[in-house]
């Protein structure tokens, strides 16, 4: 039982480049969300899912896509990164009936 | 929309005394609340939630926390701090009318216990 992982824990990104970030749980999650996090910011949401198929925006989208093809992964794209999206990035997950977020180890992207 | 207020960047506290973390949240329905604790170069781990019912509510490694609904705050506390409560600690809210699925965080209280 993994819970919620993440991959890759690090990357380092030139300016323009893309990647995607991939989140994978095992805990039957209806809910998944993405989060950066940056001193002095708190965490802030970037995108979320309700569920398979459905994605939404949140605080701070613009930059980023996402996609949940399947239930268990929610994925999130930066189609050209800029040294802006340099943070640490987390994924989280939850049930419909339960209020408690289940969060991955986190994904420090450093853009140059 | 939902926000919430961490006014604290930083807390210290000596290791046997007392501690409050404070919160304050804004939404436009009712508020379903909770704290986080993050550790060096780890995830959010969950402590406690308020959704309905008490105002006082428990959670893991013996901390509390009070719903304040005319203040619209939620302060975490503990009766005797540890070394080991040494964290980063996150307030967060969801606005529960409306199927709003949105969970803000606030910008998190850095706790030093000194021993």
């Amino acid at each position: 039982n993994a819970g919620v992982t993440q991959t890759p824990k690090f990357r380092v990104l030139k300016t323009g480049q893309s990647m995607t970030l991939l989140c994978a749980q095992d805990m039957n999650h209806e809910y998944m969300y993405w989060y950066r996090q940056d001193p002095g910011m708190g965490l802030r949401l970037i995108h979320y899912s309700v569920g398979e198929g459905t994605t939404a925006k949140g605080e701070v989208p613009d930059g980023y896509n996402v996609s949940r093809l399947k239930k268990q992964n929610f994925l999130l794209g930066l189609e050209s990164a800029a040294p802006s999206q340099t943070s640490v990035y987390f994924c989280a997950g939850r049930r419909y009936n339960n209020e408690k977020l289940f969060f991955g180890s986190g994904t420090q992207l450093s853009v140059l | 929309a939902q926000s919430v207020a961490q006014p604290e960047d930083q807390v210290n506290v000596a290791e046997g005394n007392p501690l409050t973390v404070k919160c304050t949240y804004s939404v436009s329905g009712n508020p379903y609340l909770f704290w986080y604790v993050q550790y060096p170069n780890r995830g959010l781990q969950f402590l406690l939630k308020y959704i309905t019912g008490d105002n006082l509510v428990k959670g893991s490694y013996g901390f509390e926390a009070e719903f304040n609904k005319s203040q619209t705050s939620f302060h975490l506390k503990k009766p005797s701090a540890l070394v080991s409560d040494s964290a980063l600690y996150f307030c967060a809210v969801r606005d529960s009318s409306g199927g709003y699925q949105k969970v803000t965080f606030g910008i998190g209280t850095k706790l030093q216990v000194i021993p």
